[in-house]
């Protein structure tokens, strides 16, 4: 158990289904942040959420929307995604000032 | 900005073999380190870490010194097991404020045969 638990963890969805990925912490950390990890590609931050507020968005296109609506949880809507939309979705906490994150397992996500 | 430059992978060595992963990194300030591990089908775990020049991390038999004159944070093993066999990230923090991230390397995978 690492502290933080995404679900689901594996996800099949077509191109024009609706669904969410949800992240929680049980730290107390006051920063969450979701990546995007696609065969060999780096890590991609994709947001930052610190004390509940969005502090970072990397440029992602519309059809991903988070949500945080405390600091214990974050969700990843998503919408008309595209194939290449399929990866490992990695969700992080940590405390503000330490560096160090925590994450979660990630939810392998495959678009069809 | 910031950036993280890990060697290029795979790496293949044989159970009990010595490891090194090199890491260098550009960073302003006084960034923190880490290495973090990636076993098949997880999410990215803590290995180590060093907070300021000439701190070791160190866990599980691995270790990495922090570097400042060479800016380098390279992770050793003296005697890999099959186990160990994982993706590697080396990453820096510029740990300050409210908006400090982690920017990690491309990662390097790791398989140990028996």
């Amino acid at each position: 158990e690492t502290g933080v638990t995404q679900t689901p963890r594996h996800l099949v969805m077509g191109m024009t289904n609706k669904k969410s990925l949800k992240c929680e912490q049980h730290l107390g950390h006051n920063a969450m942040y979701w990546y995007k990890q696609s065969a060999k590609k780096p890590l991609e931050l994709m947001f930052v959420y610190s004390l509940e507020e969005r502090v970072e968005n990397n440029s992602v296109p519309s059809r991903f929307s988070p949500e945080c609506p405390n600091s214990s949880h974050l969700f990843l809507h998503l919408h008309t995604l595209q194939p290449e939309d399929s990866a490992l979705y990695l969700c992080a906490s940590s405390q503000t000032g330490t560096g160090g994150y925590t994450f979660g397992s990630g939810t392998r996500l495959t678009v069809v | 900005g910031n950036s993280v430059t890990q060697m290029e992978g795979p790496v293949t060595l044989s159970e009990e073999a010595f490891l090194t992963i090199n890491c260098t990194y550009t960073a302003t300030g006084y960034p923190s380190l880490f290495w973090y591990v990636q076993y098949p089908g997880e999410g990215l775990q803590l290995l180590l870490k060093a907070t300021k020049a000439d701190d070791k991390g160190s866990n599980k038999g691995f270790e990495a010194t922090y570097r400042k004159e060479t800016t380098s944070f390279h992770l050793e093993k003296g005697s890999v097991q099959v186990s160990d066999s994982a993706v590697y990230f080396c990453a820096l923090s510029d740990g300050t404020g409210a908006n400090s991230k982690l920017t990690f390397g491309k990662g390097i995978t790791l398989s140990v045969r028996p």
